[in-house]
C-alpha cells in the first residue's frame, strides 16, 4: 500500500535560515507528488507538484522540491525563511490507478522565529 | 473568480441529528473529494466522485453519505451513525486524476 511519511511534526527555523521539510513515500509505480500549505482555519493551497520530467520542481513563494527516486524522497526546501512561511505543510502522493485519490502525510508545522 | 465554496464555515450538531455540509465549485472540474482533518492525522479521504451520479467510498466512509446530482455540487451528510464527528472537513476538486486538487476553506463541525 502507498504511504507518505513526513519526518518531524514540528520544525522551527529562524527568519532567513534554510527551510527543509522532509517527505518520503512508498510506491510500487511512478508516483505523482504534491506539496500543499495550510494556514490556520483555511483550506490547502498547492505549492508545487511533480508528475514527470525534470526532477527539481519550483513552486510558489520561493519553494522547491527534488524528486529522488533512489531515495523515494520529495523534500521541500526554501533558501531563506520568511515569517509569512509559518504554516502547516503536507506532502501527498497519488498514482495512475488511484482515481485521483491522494494519500497525505501527517503534516509538518513550520514555525519561523524572528 | 473560480473556486470552491464550502458552507457553513462553522456547524454544530446535536446528538442523533444528521447535518449536511455544502460544497460547490465553478471550476468545471469532473472530480470532487471530501476529506476529514483531525489534529496530527493529516487528511483522510471520506468519499470521492469522478463523474456526476457516481461516487466511491474513501478510507473512512462509515457514518457519512454523499450525492453527486450536479457537476458543481457534492454535499456531504454526517449522519447520527458517525459517533465522533468533531473535525475540520475539507472539500476539493480536480480536472483529472493527475491534476492538483483545489480545496475549499473548510467547515468546522462540533458537537453540542
Amino acid at each position: 500500500a502507498q504511504s507518505v511519511t513526513q519526518l518531524g511534526s514540528h520544525v522551527s527555523v529562524s527568519e532567513g535560515a534554510l527551510v527543509l521539510l522532509r517527505c518520503n513515500y512508498s510506491s510500487s509505480v511512478p508516483p505523482y507528488l504534491f506539496w500543499y500549505v495550510q494556514y490556520p482555519n483555511q483550506g490547502l493551497q498547492l505549492l508545487l507538484k511533480y508528475t514527470t520530467g525534470a526532477t527539481l520542481v519550483k513552486g510558489i513563494n520561493g519553494f522547491e522540491a527534488e524528486f529522488k527516486k533512489s531515495e523515494t524522497s520529495f523534500h521541500l526546501t526554501k533558501p531563506s525563511a520568511h515569517m509569512s512561511d509559518a504554516a502547516e505543510y503536507f506532502c501527498a502522493v497519488t498514482k495512475y490507478n488511484q482515481g485521483g485519490k491522494l494519500i497525505f502525510g501527517q503534516g509538518t508545522e513550520l514555525s519561523v522565529k524572528p | 473568480d473560480g473556486g470552491i465554496t464550502q458552507s457553513p464555515k462553522y456547524l454544530f450538531r446535536k446528538e442523533g441529528q444528521n447535518v449536511t455540509l455544502s460544497c460547490e465549485q465553478n471550476l468545471n472540474h469532473d472530480a470532487m473529494y471530501w476529506y476529514r482533518q483531525d489534529p496530527g492525522q493529516g487528511l483522510r479521504l471520506i468519499y470521492y466522485s469522478q463523474i456526476v451520479n457516481d461516487f466511491q467510498k474513501g478510507d473512512i466512509a462509515e457514518g457519512y453519505s454523499v450525492s453527486r446530482e450536479k457537476k458543481e455540487s457534492f454535499p456531504l451528510t454526517v449522519t447520527s451513525a458517525q459517533k465522533n464527528p468533531t473535525a475540520f472537513y475539507l472539500c476539493a476538486s480536480s480536472k483529472d486524476w493527475n491534476q492538483p486538487q483545489h480545496f475549499g476553506d473548510g467547515t468546522r463541525l462540533s458537537i453540542l
